[in-house]
């Protein structure tokens, strides 16, 4: 067991491209949750799966995001058209189930992301 | 109104002092809380859990959730210059999604 893994771990883009960003679970959870952290600020939740299943968006999440999980397994994370605002570190966990007693998310070490 | 309220400090302390962070909430249904460390570009790390209220203790760290107060709380005894980081508390209803603090950033003096 490796720990959550997040690649790339710095992208630099100029405004208006499109950036995609991968996260690798631990092997044998089942949820992956992404978040986005700018400086000063707590993780700001964004959207989660349950397997390959996308069960929450937070209102946040412009339409420019997109994020999926097609197999269960890893997640991508897309932004098209970026911008300025749009720079920060975004965070991956993944973790069992929760209400079974292995209620614990794992972070891993975030990409993150300036948008010149 | 934030769901969640945190102090950001910064808080110095000299080595060996007790330390207490707080966090405080608006939505009375949270029954899950959490601490974290983070240190600078890094991942948070998970340090305390509690599910509904009451008081759990790991080594030097104690956590207490008061629900009738909407207030939690974790304490680090005989403090070191390595717990010299940002204190993040978060909280959920469900396990779904998740509700950060700001965070508190803690410095420990040799």
């Amino acid at each position: 067991d490796t720990g959550v893994s997040q690649n790339p771990r710095h992208k630099i883009t100029k405004r208006g491209q499109n950036v995609t960003f991968r996260c690798d679970p631990i092997s044998e959870h089942n949820r992956l949750y992404w978040y986005r952290q700018t400086l000063g600020q707590g993780p700001e939740f964004l959207t989660y799966f349950q397997n390959e299943a996308q069960l929450e968006k937070s209102r946040l999440l412009s339409d420019r995001f997109s994020a999926e999980r097609p197999k269960g397994s890893f997640s991508t994370l897309e932004i098209q058209r970026t911008e300025q605002g749009d720079s920060a570190m975004y965070l991956c966990a993944s973790s069992l189930e929760w209400g079974f007693g292995t209620d614990t998310q794992y972070f891993g070490p975030g990409t993150r992301l300036t948008v010149l | 109104q934030k769901e969640v309220e945190q102090d950001p400090g910064p808080l110095s302390v000299p080595e060996g002092a007790i330390v207490s962070l707080n966090c405080t909430y608006s939505n009375s249904a949270f029954q899950y809380f959490m601490w974290y460390r983070q240190y600078s570009r890094k991942g948070p790390e998970l340090l305390m859990y509690t599910y509904s209220s009451g008081n759990k203790e790991d080594g030097r760290f104690t956590a207490q959730v008061d629900k009738s107060s909407k207030y939690i709380s974790l304490f680090i005894r005989d403090s070191q210059p390595s717990d010299s980081a940002t204190y993040l508390c978060a909280m959920s209803l469900t396990g779904n999604q998740f509700y950060f603090g700001t965070g508190t950033s803690l410095t420990v003096i040799p």
